[in-house]
């Protein structure tokens, strides 16, 4: 079955610079990839996803690339704001699979002043 | 107001007392889940629901039952709680058809002793 790999872990970034957390995934049919912020005591919201058919998406300071070929995609957030330090999930999953995500570890990101 | 609900959001319990946690999502989704989140561990899916009368097991089921007798709620049920099962729990729901976020109740926190 497909299994989602997250690195780092943990993440602690000065103020201001850029924030990279990559997944690898192993079910190359797989086609929908979100990543979930969740902050401190709150739940898990949707804040970025992409569809294979796509290589790279954005949001203002959040975007999110795909390497279908290397099975890998990752997130990036630049200019990191103190309201940035959240765990941040991400997810795989295929349109035959029952909606099911397929959810990494996690990476705590933590924003320092 | 577009929302999912759970109750009790913060459960003490003790060893082989039945528990019910409850919940409720008021967007007319077809997809619900119950998500157990652990130290380390991220989400881990315990049972998931495509449509009512139609339940499935996640990754770790074992311990848990539930039941989607309505559309609207999704109740999870411990016949017999063991500390192993102390975490917090999250429900999910999702259109499933033409949008795959789900969106996550408040969660609840179970302590079993």
């Amino acid at each position: 079955g497909e299994n989602v790999e997250q690195h780092p872990s943990t993440l602690s970034v000065q103020e201001g610079d850029s924030a990279v957390i990559k997944c690898t995934y192993s079910d190359s049919a797989s086609n929908y990839f979100p990543w979930y912020k969740q902050e401190l005591g709150k739940r898990p919201q949707l804040i970025i996803d992409i569809r294979s058919n796509v290589g790279e998406k954005k949001d203002q300071r959040i975007a999110v690339t795909l390497n279908k070929t290397a099975k890998h995609f990752s997130l990036h957030i630049t200019e990191t704001q103190p309201e940035d330090s959240a765990v941040y999930f991400c997810a795989a999953s295929r349109w035959d699979s029952n909606y099911q995500l397929i959810w990494g570890a996690g990476t705590k990101l933590i924003i320092k002043p | 107001e577009a929302q999912v609900t759970q109750n009790p959001r913060y459960l003490i319990t003790v060893t082989g007392k039945k528990l019910t946690v409850t919940c409720s999502q008021n967007m007319n989704h077809e997809y619900m889940s119950w998500y157990r989140q652990d130290p380390g561990l991220g989400l881990r899916q315990i049972y998931y629901s495509m449509n009512v009368e139609v339940t499935d097991k996640g990754d770790v089921p074992e311990g848990y039952k539930v039941s989607r007798k309505e559309k609207r709620n999704f109740p999870l049920i411990l016949e017999s709680p063991s500390p192993n099962q102390t975490s917090l729990y999250f429900c999910a729901s999702s259109s499933g058809t033409t949008r795959y976020e789900q969106y996550f109740g408040p969660g609840t926190r179970l302590t079993v002793t």
